[in-house]
């Protein structure tokens, strides 16, 4: 079965730093999210990643925080910028791949955020 | 947008016992219902979905019922284990337009199941 990773799995980083965070699949998907999961909490649509145009973001996300980048149909990155403690949370890709005619979803493992 | 509520937020069983976890949501458009498993310190994991053309979808202990008119839908376990212990989230999404695959999830059901 496909696989999907991010990396990093887990960072501790400074108030007013950025970190970019990648989600690689190894085949080709149609579709990849970006997804935000606060400690103890459900999961919230942060942006759309499409492919070669800028990303479509959901109400309370801009793109001057939570840049994202989709160069080719399996490869994105998404940058948390100028970060605070409350930036602290499990950030998630998930993808649809391109031979499922079934729209399920499947999620990386996610990068585990901290912010001090 | 889409509003995806769940109940109950937590969830005790005795091993054997059945489980029922429930969902509604606010938008008549939605038409695809999936449900994701979470263990601790891992991702979601895709474990049954539904879309609206069916009312109800069964896998082995699991099935996962729905009801447009209502627009609620359930996910049910039967004979529970202590390995379905896990954080249980419904989401709900459309499979067409603009909000294609934006999946939208309820609060998430802590389930534990007592050996």
């Amino acid at each position: 079965s496909a696989v999907i990773s991010q990396k990093p799995s887990r960072d501790i980083c400074q108030r007013g730093t950025s970190l970019t965070i990648q989600c690689q699949v190894d085949s080709q998907v149609t579709m990849m999210f970006w997804y935000r999961q606060q400690p103890g909490q459900s999961l919230t649509l942060i942006a759309t990643a499409n492919q070669g145009s800028e990303a479509t973001y959901e109400s309370g996300f801009v793109i001057d925080k939570f840049p994202i980048s989709r160069p080719n149909l399996t490869f994105s990155t998404l940058t948390v910028s100028n970060m605070s403690p409350e930036d602290s949370s499990i950030y998630l890709c998930s993808v649809e791949f391109w031979e499922s005619s079934y729209n399920e979803q499947f999620f990386g493992p996610g990068t585990r955020l901290t912010v001090l | 947008g889409e509003n995806v509520e769940q109940h109950p937020s937590t969830l005790s069983v005795q091993e054997g016992d059945s489980a029922v976890i429930k969902c509604t949501y606010s938008d008549s458009a939605s038409n695809y219902f999936p449900w994701y498993k979470q263990e601790l310190g891992k991702r979601p994991q895709l474990i049954i979905d539904i879309r609206s053309n069916v009312g109800e979808k069964k896998d082995q202990r699991i099935a996962v019922t729905l009801n447009k008119t209502a627009k609620h839908f359930s996910l049910h376990i039967t004979e529970t284990q202590p390995e379905d212990s896990a954080v249980y989230f419904c989401a709900a999404s459309l499979t067409s337009g603009t909000s294609y695959g934006k999946l939208t999830f309820g609060q998430g059901t802590i389930l534990t199941v007592h050996p």
